[in-house]
């Protein structure tokens, strides 16, 4: 089965300072790769996503995130963080088409970030 | 703009009552989903829906129902309520194309006393 682990709970950075979030994932196959954020008394929203190809994709509000098979990680980072960034972010698996888990996103526990000024 | 809209944000219910949490999506998505968020275990699924009338348990079904008769609304349906379901419930939907780019409402936390 798929998994996904976020292994920090809580990052604490200050504003301009470069984040990056770890994600490492379990999946027997090419996964299907997501970050997505959660702002305070909001949904989740997309930030990025990777399917093949490159490995390193651009998502939304600056972020940038690299998968790398042999580390089965994907993580999230962005060179410089803004205030407004302070969020919960969740790193999730999607099963390629034919597989038992096809349809299910498996998501992280998640990172709360902090961003002081 | 996009949207999923939930019927409640804050829910009180007793234990043993039936509880129905509503979800209306207004972007013709053919897929729907219900999570269950909470603290240290990020979202967990509890069903899903393809279509009307279709539904998916899962990875955490058990004590819940769904019902899809519309192809916009999509309910969570507590049977009977418990302490245990004592969470915050998120409605996401998205489009048969791009089943995993999903879009979320603002979600329901709901208290069972």
């Amino acid at each position: 089965a798929q998994s996904v682990t976020q292994p920090d709970i809580h990052i604490t950075v200050s504003e301009g300072a470069s984040l990056e979030l770890r994600c490492n994932y379990s999946y027997g196959a090419t996964p299907y790769l997501f970050w997505y954020v959660q702002s305070p008394g909001q949904g989740l929203q997309l930030l990025l996503k990777y399917f093949s190809g490159d490995t390193l994709v651009q998502g939304i509000k600056g972020f940038e995130a690299e998968f790398k098979r042999s580390q089965s990680s994907f993580n999230l980072r962005k060179p410089s963080v803004h205030w407004s960034d302070a969020a919960e972010y969740f790193c999730a698996v999607g099963a390629e088409a034919g597989g038992t888990s096809y349809g299910k996103l498996t998501f992280g526990q998640g990172t709360i970030l902090t961003v002081h000024p | 703009d996009v949207k999923v809209t939930q019927s409640s944000r804050y829910l009180v219910k007793r234990t043993g009552e039936k509880v129905f949490l509503e979800c209306v999506q207004d972007m013709d998505h053919e897929n729907m989903f219900w999570y269950r968020q909470d603290p240290g275990l990020g979202l967990r699924l509890i069903y899903f829906s393809y279509d009307v009338k279709m539904k998916e348990k899962g990875d955490i079904p058990e004590g819940y129902s769904v019902s899809r008769e519309k192809k916009e609304r999509f309910s969570l349906i507590l049977e009977s309520a418990s302490t245990n379901q004592t969470s915050m419930y998120l409605c996401a939907s998205s489009s048969e194309l791009r089943l995993y780019e999903q879009y979320f409402g603002p979600g329901t936390r709901l208290t069972v006393t």
